[in-house]
């Protein structure tokens, strides 16, 4: 089946660091892949996307690239702020399901100090 | 625009007890509703899916019995917790579709 393995937290950096959160998958075929953000007290919101290999997504600064070859979704920002302290989760979803069914990473706490 | 709400965000109810748990897609229209569980440290599980006006299909190894599921309307849908025991215990997140899942805050249960 399918599943979204991403590494563990917490992680804690300064303000203005770089940051990268590590997701890998399993899927057959090809998956579209997510990184969604959870701010405290809030729900998850949809954070980029990715729907085929070597595409990127970008928002608010994060990056990732679907990479096929490595069955990676990597995220990353070049210069953290504090405001950016909130969980992230990797998930995916069957090709051509939208974002309807969803796998999920266990989520990874980023903490981000002044 | 997309909000989903949930309510309440938090509950502690004894064990025996039920408690319901309502999820409203405020500025849109939701055919679909989804309910996950998260287990501290754990990723959201899917736990079921809710078309309005139908039954709600489970995920395997998830209760329907005890996880009760009603999807009354285009803007809300309710999950009961049915004979709540301490293993119930966790963060219920719902989401609610429309071209893709909008998520609610979650609700924490507390199971006494």
């Amino acid at each position: 089946g399918n599943s979204v393995t991403q590494m563990e937290g917490p992680v804690t950096l300064s303000e203005e660091a770089f940051l990268t959160i590590n997701c890998t998958y399993t899927a057959t075929g090809y998956p579209s892949l997510f990184w969604y953000v959870q701010y405290p007290g809030e729900g998850l919101q949809l954070l980029l996307k990715a729907t085929k290999a070597d595409d990127k997504g970008s928002n608010k600064g994060f990056e990732a690239t679907y990479r096929k070859e490595t069955t990676s979704f990597h995220l990353e920002k070049g210069s953290v702020q504090v405001s950016d302290s909130a969980v992230y989760f990797c998930a995916l979803s069957p090709a051509g399901a939208g974002s309807y069914q969803l796998t999920f990473g266990k989520g990874t706490k980023l903490s981000v100090i002044p | 625009g997309a909000v989903v709400s949930q309510h309440p965000s938090w509950v502690i109810c004894k064990s025996g007890t039920s408690v319901k748990i309502e999820c409203r897609s405020l500025d849109f229209q939701a055919t679909t509703m989804f309910w996950y569980r998260q287990f501290p440290k754990q990723s959201l599980m899917l736990m079921a899916t809710s078309n309005e006006g139908s039954k709600a299909t489970y995920e395997q190894g998830v209760e329907k019995d005890k996880f009760l599921i009603n999807h009354a309307s285009l803007t809300l849908s309710t999950l009961t917790v049915t004979s709540a025991h301490p293993e119930d215990s966790s963060f219920y997140i719902c989401s609610a579709a429309s071209r893709e899942q909008y998520f609610g805050p979650g609700t924490r249960l507390t199971v006494t």
